[in-house]
């Protein structure tokens, strides 16, 4: 059972253009969403993570929006840039209760 | 400043062999995880740990085991290493239960 299905699993994008990557989960009780960010050899970082009392967060040019009716969130890079091509992860828990579950990851690569 | 390290960075070992991944962090955090990492499968939690001689099973601890005699370290067992373990394995602390992880680098870990 996936409790974090995230999608696409690759993307390409124009280098100036928007990155959008699609998250969903099953669990209501999940009340932390967190975005990770990979470069190739190295571990994830925490890139940006919202919780579900709030519908969007934005950061510079990384926003997560959270929709808590459709159990759906996503994260959009705005003016891509090829420095942002890395593989990124979506996640959720419960604060305070579970680990971290994450989904399968997203492979973005931004072309000039 | 604070860091969790991870060693070898880099094994290939024969099956049937034991194997120990050590996982090493100087944030002082209580929680401690070990993910594994497959194209097609994203971050799959293994085992994790709470404190001090607290340790649990995470999606995926079939084959493996850790133990926690102190704050800073976890290090991770396969006690039979199997072709099927072969996988790049993150290390992971946190302050806080459900909260931001910090990673390691990576394990590389090839069963032949």
């Amino acid at each position: 059972q996936q409790q974090v299905k995230q999608s696409p699993q690759s993307l390409i994008v124009q280098k100036g253009g928007i990155s959008i990557i699609n998250c969903a989960y099953e669990n209501t009780a999940f009340d932390y969403f967190p975005w990770y960010q990979q470069f190739p050899g190295k571990g994830p970082a925490l890139l940006i993570a919202i919780r579900p009392d709030v519908s969007e967060k934005k950061e510079g040019r990384f926003t997560i929006s959270f929709n808590k009716s459709a159990k759906q969130f996503s994260l959009h890079i705005m003016d891509s840039q090829p420095g942002d091509s890395a593989t990124y992860f979506c996640a959720a828990s419960i604060s305070g209760n579970t680990p971290l579950v994450f989904g399968k990851g997203t492979r973005l690569s931004v072309i000039a | 400043d604070a860091e969790i390290t991870q060693s070898p960075r880099h094994k290939i070992t024969e099956t049937g062999r034991q194997v120990t991944l050590a996982c090493h962090q100087t944030w002082n955090h209580n929680n401690m995880f070990w993910y594994r990492q497959d194209l097609g499968h994203g971050l799959r939690l293994i085992h994790y740990s709470y404190g001090v001689h607290d340790t649990n099973k995470g999606e995926v601890s079939d084959g493996y085991s850790v133990s926690r005699s102190n704050t800073e370290d976890l290090p991770l067992t396969l006690e039979s290493a199997a072709s099927s373990q072969t996988s790049v394995y993150f290390c992971a602390s946190s302050d806080f239960q459900g909260g931001e992880l910090f990673f390691g680098e990576g394990s590389r870990l090839t069963v032949l």
